[in-house]
């Protein structure tokens, strides 16, 4: 089992542009949330969805932030009119169970994005 | 508003001793709280998981306890190594939105030093 798997792992975007992380959730895993990391802060919440389905996107900006969980293939974090302020860490993570049960979240390595 | 709070300041510790961290939490009744370690440059792995009705939970040199009456979670490692220096994450099912989903302090650096 590979893992959470996220590409790509660096990022780099001038303002403006659109920026798409991709995340690849461990096999037998539909439960998909997305944090970002700024230095010294904690995770923030973004957004957990299901296959096919947003669940909770109370975390995350109703602005330039969109997020999708397709049938088929990853699930992808898309940020459009990218500013300096998005710069941060974006994590992945899957659980095989809904977060009710306290299941444990299995992180991707991330993906940094910086834009310049 | 609910709020976690973990130590800002890192932690220096020498090998073998116990290492404690602290996670207090306030304006909420959560269901379970969780223990991540994070090194730095990657995501973080799940170390633990202690329920509400549960007092103390161990894993190997781990052990957790939670005390919700102080609203406070420790995490001891015990014979504590160089490898056990890293970020040591709390996070409890604060539920933003409503589904459950672990809320993360801004954890605790630890430096065991050899």
């Amino acid at each position: 089992n590979a893992g959470v798997m996220q590409n790509p792992r660096h990022l780099v975007r001038r303002r403006g542009q659109e920026a798409r992380l991709r995340c690849s959730p461990m096999k037998g895993h539909s439960h998909v949330y997305w944090y970002r990391q700024l230095p010294e802060e904690g995770l923030k919440f973004m957004v957990y969805l299901q296959k096919e389905n947003i669940i909770d996107e109370s975390g995350m900006p109703k602005e330039r932030f969109s997020a999708e969980f397709p049938k088929e293939g990853p699930s992808i974090l898309r940020i459009q009119q990218v500013v300096r302020g998005d710069s941060a860490a974006y994590f992945c993570a899957s659980s095989l169970a809904p977060p009710l049960g306290g299941d444990e979240q299995y992180f991707g390595p991330g993906t940094r994005l910086t834009v310049t | 508003s609910q709020k976690i709070e973990q130590n800002s300041e890192a932690l220096n510790i020498q090998e073998g001793k116990t290492a404690t961290l602290t996670c207090n939490y306030t304006n909420y009744s959560p269901a379970y709280l969780q223990w991540y370690r994070q090194d730095p440059g990657r995501g973080p792995v799940f170390l633990l998981l202690i329920r509400e009705n549960e007092k103390e939970k161990r894993k190997e040199r781990l052990k957790v306890t939670f005390d919700t009456t102080l609203k406070q979670s420790l995490f001891h490692i015990t014979a504590s190594q160089p490898a056990d220096s890293a970020t040591y994450l709390c996070a409890l099912d604060i539920g933003s939105g409503g589904s459950y989903i672990p809320t993360f302090g801004r954890g605790t650096s630890l430096i065991v030093h050899p």
